[in-house]
């Protein structure tokens, strides 16, 4: 299994860009990295996956770097409404091991 | 769409007694999970079913954690006799395939042993 290690809280404001890196040095070469959100008193809730260079959706971006060392989920323009934890996971599609979460980074958006 | 169904939300019990929730996946979804999520960690895989079968489940504490997913829709986890270090939120997931990382979780069952 590859271990993640992410801060463990950060601070932003309102409108801004917020980056939350994850570092994972022994992915293996099969592994995907994947992002979930967790508000307090509710079940994670699924951000973006991939596996290499950028991934965007509808509401993060995911940039993964050549050598797959450490991967930065991107929000933009934050709102209260986006203080939550989130959990970086590494690891097999498909395989129950890539489905353990870490400690997670507690984002917290102030006003 | 109906989401993630897990009653009862809330239970309170003592120690040595015993603990049974429910979960009812998103229709059609083949795959169930159970996790434990003690406060301040991240949640934790107790069990994974495809269907009615497990997948995985060596880090279910077997000498007091069972589940059940008989009919490969809804299922079950029960706990006995319970422990005070089992106080946590149980959260049941289930996605459309095993292939997938993106999870739909529940709102969870929080267990309190005094």
């Amino acid at each position: 299994l590859a271990k993640t290690t992410q801060p463990i809280s950060m601070d932003s404001y309102e409108g801004q860009e917020v980056n939350i890196t994850c570092s994972h040095n022994n992915i293996a070469t099969n592994d995907y990295i994947t992002w979930y959100q967790q508000f307090p008193s509710q079940g994670p809730r699924f951000i973006i996956q991939g596996y290499k260079t950028k991934v965007t959706n509808e509401v993060a971006s995911l940039f993964i770097p050549a050598d797959r060392k450490s991967s930065t989920l991107s929000l933009p323009r934050v709102s209260l409404s986006d203080t939550a934890v989130y959990y970086c996971l590494v690891g097999v599609s498909g395989s129950a091991r890539q489905l353990t979460f870490g400690s997670g980074t507690q984002l917290t958006v102030l006003p | 769409e109906a989401g993630v169904a897990q009653s009862p939300r809330y239970k309170i019990i003592e120690k040595r007694q015993s603990v049974a929730f429910w979960c009812n996946p998103i229709s059609g979804h083949a795959t169930l999970y159970w996790y434990q999520q003690i406060l301040g960690q991240g949640p934790k895989l107790l069990i994974q079913f495809q269907n009615n079968g497990v997948v995985d489940d060596s880090q279910l504490p077997k000498d007091r954690f069972s589940a059940e997913r008989l009919k490969g829709v809804d299922s079950t986890l029960k706990i006995q006799p319970a422990k005070l270090e089992d106080s946590a939120v149980y959260l049941c997931a289930s996605s459309q395939t095993r292939n997938t990382g993106e999870l739909f979780f529940g709102e969870g069952s929080r267990l309190t042993v005094l």
